[in-house]
């Protein structure tokens, strides 16, 4: 199908990491991305990763890319309050608009 | 630059009533996407246009869902008539091509009533 899948939901404690996984259906997305939306606000680009890497690592965040099994992970290390939010993952298919998730809710207990 | 504009960002109006929601896009972006976010369905794709030509409007509810683009640097979505299932978020996102990265605005919060 068509679905780009994510978990709905996932509850961390602060200062444990957090690891979003995603799961996509293009094999030759060229670009993967990972937006974030905090309550009230539209989404914002958090980081992405081009389709020929398998990691990429920005400050407190890592990207991780299976290519053969399509999947695709979001991990942050010292997960604040402040990273509570709904996150997206999305992939680019040709001529088409970006295919997004339903996104995961992440909730940060201090 | 001040980003993807969109008016009003708070809309209530009462069922069978006209809502036009308005948007700005980012300047030298050719596309203009049109989402919808509920709990129950999480985010939609309404519709999308590349150089103010609707390109896919297959996630358009209904015929009472209707987007323009007259211009580079303006687009309306209007739901005529209203009704309370509409009521939703709704975001319009701009980008260059249109497998690129997307900007979004704050968001329209539509109740209808």
């Amino acid at each position: 199908g068509e679905d780009v899948e994510q978990s709905l939901f996932l509850s961390v404690r602060e200062g444990d990491s957090s690891v979003i996984n995603c799961t996509y259906t293009d094999s030759s997305s060229t670009y993967l991305y990972w937006y974030k939306q905090e309550p009230g606000a539209g989404l914002q680009l958090l980081t992405y990763i081009f389709s020929n890497m398998d990691m990429k690592q920005d400050q407190r965040l890592t990207v991780l890319l299976n290519k053969k099994d399509k999947h695709l992970s979001l991990r942050i290390a010292d997960t604040q309050t402040g990273d509570s939010a709904i996150y997206f993952c999305a992939e680019d298919q040709a001529g088409t608009a970006l295919i997004f998730g339903k996104g995961t809710t992440l909730s940060v207990s201090s | 630059d001040a980003g993807v504009i969109q008016s009003p960002r708070h809309e209530v109006t009462e069922m069978g009533q006209e809502v036009t929601l308005r948007c700005k896009p980012i300047s030298g972006h050719n596309s203009l996407f049109w989402y919808r976010q509920t709990m129950m369905r999480g985010l939609e794709l309404l519709i999308y246009f590349n150089n103010n030509v609707p390109i896919d409007d297959s996630g358009m509810p209904e015929d009472r869902f209707s987007a323009k683009m007259p211009n580079a640097s303006f687009s309306t979505l209007k739901i005529q008539p209203s009704e309370p299932r509409d009521s939703a978020v709704y975001f319009c996102a701009s980008s260059r091509p249109e497998g690129y990265e997307q900007y979004f605005g704050p968001g329209t919060r539509l109740t209808v009533t």
